[in-house]
């Protein structure tokens, strides 16, 4: 069963950090381009970040840049979301997501997990 | 970034009811254009890609159109479990942006 599990999310104060991660399972992770999407509580979608299939190539959106961090574990079927000074807009539900092709970065977004709460508040 | 702007943002429909729900976006994106439908406290489900490309295990009755910059979603005969909110998402550049949504009501 294709699955992506994701964990680390909680409560934490302005300036601080966290670390979530997502675990992949049922399919060949190492395959395929992952991505952080995020929702403000009763918001839309916000594309966070997006990492190649072997690790070298990331991208991210201007709100995160240089806040943010994803990177993965192709040993480990794991991705992850390093945030560092945290702000209250990044207050939202945070899914990982897998890319619909292999290799490609295509922005299309197939499979998704179940979400993790991230709060930014004092 | 290339702005999404879905409309309407509410719709009332009843069961049986075709609906077509529309999305532009600020500049061309060709067919770069994904359909997600989204229902309360769940993740969202991939409907349509490329515009028109039915996702695996959707049913028939929903549908995509359209390409640079006006896209439509289009479902033919609404079945209860229909009634959610409905996303548009670029995947031509990032930031990979999506629509506001359009939230699906019962009549």
């Amino acid at each position: 069963q294709v699955q992506l599990v994701e964990s680390g999310g909680g409560v934490v104060q302005p300036g601080r950090s966290l670390r979530l991660s997502c675990a992949a399972s049922g399919f060949s992770f190492s395959n395929y381009a992952m991505y952080w999407v995020r929702q403000a509580p009763g918001k839309g979608q916000e594309w966070v970040a997006v990492i190649s299939y072997d690790g070298r190539n990331t991208y991210y959106a201007d709100s995160v840049k240089g806040r943010l961090t994803i990177s993965r574990d192709n040993s480990k079927n794991t991705l992850y979301l390093q945030m560092n000074s945290l702000r209250a807009e990044d207050t939202a539900v945070y899914y990982c997501a897998r890319d619909r092709q292999i290799i490609t970065i295509g922005a299309t977004f197939d499979i998704w997990g179940q979400g993790t709460m991230v709060t930014v508040s004092s | 970034d290339i702005q999404m702007t879905q409309s309407p943002s509410s719709l009332s429909a009843s069961v049986g009811d075709r609906v077509t729900i529309t999305c532009r976006a600020s500049q061309s994106i060709s067919s770069s254009l994904n359909w997600y439908q989204q229902k309360p406290g769940k993740a969202p489900d991939l409907l349509i890609y490329d515009a028109s490309s039915l996702h695996s295990g959707v049913p028939p009755r929903f549908s995509g159109g359209g390409s640079g910059t006006d896209f439509t979603l289009t479902i033919s005969s609404l079945q209860p479990e229909d009634f959610a909110t409905y996303y548009c998402q670029q995947s031509y550049s990032t930031a990979f942006t999506f629509g506001r949504g359009t939230k699906l009501e019962i009549k």
